[in-house]
């Protein structure tokens, strides 16, 4: 069965770094985009990055543009979210996400989630 | 950006009745929407996708339709485990973006 699992999260201070893993099981991961989607306390979801099967083109959402970076290692079946420059409004679950479509370049849906894994951005 | 506005906010119904949930697109997102339910402390569930296709084990008592900009997911006849928040979602263009949610509780 498809199960992807996050990495502990943790309390970072304003203006520092976090890198989150992601570790995928049960599917064919070189196959699948893969996204990370997070979710602030109390609040709605937002998506925040995808990354394409073969790592090209990634894309991001405008709030964590510049200062986040998807990435991914094939080779361990591994997701990785390095986020920097973190400020207190990026508190929130963390979730990665398997894409619903095979082998494309465009994001679409979220077919299986993570467990999640809260960051807390707090002096 | 797509913006998705939900109605309503909450929606108080008791178990057997039937539910509409509503999802307003800012612009056309063809048919593109999704449907996901997020019960307290667990992660969301995909249940519809493409306006209208049930996802993997998803029960029949989910519906989805619409087009364009307007979105309905219908619950035909409400169990105790339905009760939870959901969300639409689009795939029209990046960015990826999720309506505010409905939360579906127990009258």
């Amino acid at each position: 069965q498809v199960q992807l699992v996050e990495s502990a999260g943790g309390v970072v201070q304003p203006g520092g770094s976090l890198r989150l893993s992601c570790a995928a099981s049960g599917f064919t991961f070189t196959s699948c985009g893969m996204h990370w989607v997070r979710q602030a306390p109390g609040e709605g979801l937002e998506w925040v990055a995808f990354i394409p099967y073969d790592g090209s083109n990634t894309k991001y959402a405008d709030s964590v543009k510049g200062r986040f970076t998807i990435s991914r290692d094939n080779s361990k079946n591994t997701l990785y979210l390095q986020m920097g420059s973190l400020r207190a409004d990026d508190t929130a679950v963390y979730y990665c996400a398997k894409d619903r479509l095979v082998s494309s370049y465009s994001g679409s849906n979220f077919d299986f989630w993570g467990q999640g894994t809260l960051v807390t951005v707090s002096s | 950006e797509i913006v998705l506005t939900q109605s309503p906010g909450t929606l108080s119904l008791s178990p057997g009745e039937g539910a509409t949930l509503s999802c307003r697109a800012s612009q056309s997102v063809s048919n593109y929407l999704a449907w996901y339910q997020q019960k307290r402390g667990q992660a969301p569930r995909l249940l519809i996708y493409d306006v209208s296709n049930r996802a993997t084990g998803i029960p029949a008592r989910f519906s989805g339709s619409g087009s364009g900009t307007d979105f309905t997911l219908t619950i035909s006849s409400l169990e105790p485990e339905d009760f939870a928040v959901y969300y639409c979602q689009h795939r029209r263009s990046w960015p990826l973006t999720f309506g505010g949610g409905t939360k579906v509780e127990i009258k």
